[in-house]
């Protein structure tokens, strides 16, 4: 069974970073992708990043430059670093597998003075 | 991007009636492989995303037999035979066939 868990979500101020975690078992993240969507509060789901086995990555443009998505094989993690946060990137934070079939439960991040 | 267009937003349904609902991409989503990579997620309130069906066509492993996909090209539909009360929830249809992945806007299905 595949089981991804989030983590690292938290109230932050604009302009500040903080780093998402995304711990898989059932799966080995260097053998595949995982995606991270993000859905806005009321709002609908957009993907925000990929990183692939290759190590490959691709952003939005919407966090191109600003968010760094990385990982972890000795831990099976995935992070997503996010820098020079903005008010509009208030959201549930989801990581996916490459299959789209497992998602986590999603970890808030709030950016707010 | 290219860009996912659902409709209807808001879907009331009545318990045991069919319901539709289309979306609509805004170029064609054939792979150069000859897959279309359309799928169709349902989110319950307060839960994650659960995919439903892959590929325009294919139910996921658990998923009742009254979801259904259909469509080719630009044009494709989720049905659901009968709703019931758990189907309760928003639909997102999505294109993992150009980059970047895209959604629909999502359409609220709720019991009448």
């Amino acid at each position: 069974e595949v089981r991804l868990v989030e983590s690292g979500g938290g109230l932050v101020q604009p302009g500040g970073s903080l780093r998402l975690s995304c711990a898989v078992s059932g799966l080995t993240v260097s053998h595949t992708y995982v995606s991270w969507v993000r859905q806005a509060p009321g709002k609908g789901l957009e993907w925000v990043s990929v990183i692939y086995s290759s190590g490959n990555t691709n952003y939005a443009d919407s966090v191109k430059g600003r968010f760094t998505i990385s990982r972890d094989n000795s831990k099976n993690t995935v992070f997503l670093q996010m820098n020079s946060l903005r008010d509009e990137d208030t959201a549930v934070y989801y990581c996916t597998s490459a299959s789209w079939d497992d998602w986590g439960q999603g970890t808030l991040v709030t950016v707010s003075s | 991007d290219v860009v996912m267009t659902q409709s209807p937003l808001s879907l009331p349904v009545t318990l045991g009636q069919p319901a539709s609902i289309s979306c609509r991409s805004g170029q064609s989503l054939v792979y150069s492989d000859g897959n279309t990579h359309l799928n169709w997620f349902q989110q319950r309130p307060g839960q994650s995303p659960r995919r439903l069906i892959h590929e325009v066509s294919k139910r996921d492993s658990g998923v009742p037999d009254r979801f259904s996909g259909s469509g080719s090209g630009t044009d494709f539909t989720l049905k659901i035979s009968r709703v019931e009360a758990e189907d309760v929830g928003v639909y997102y249809c999505m294109q993992a066939t150009h980059w970047p992945i895209t959604f629909g806007q999502g359409t609220r299905l709720e019991i009448k």
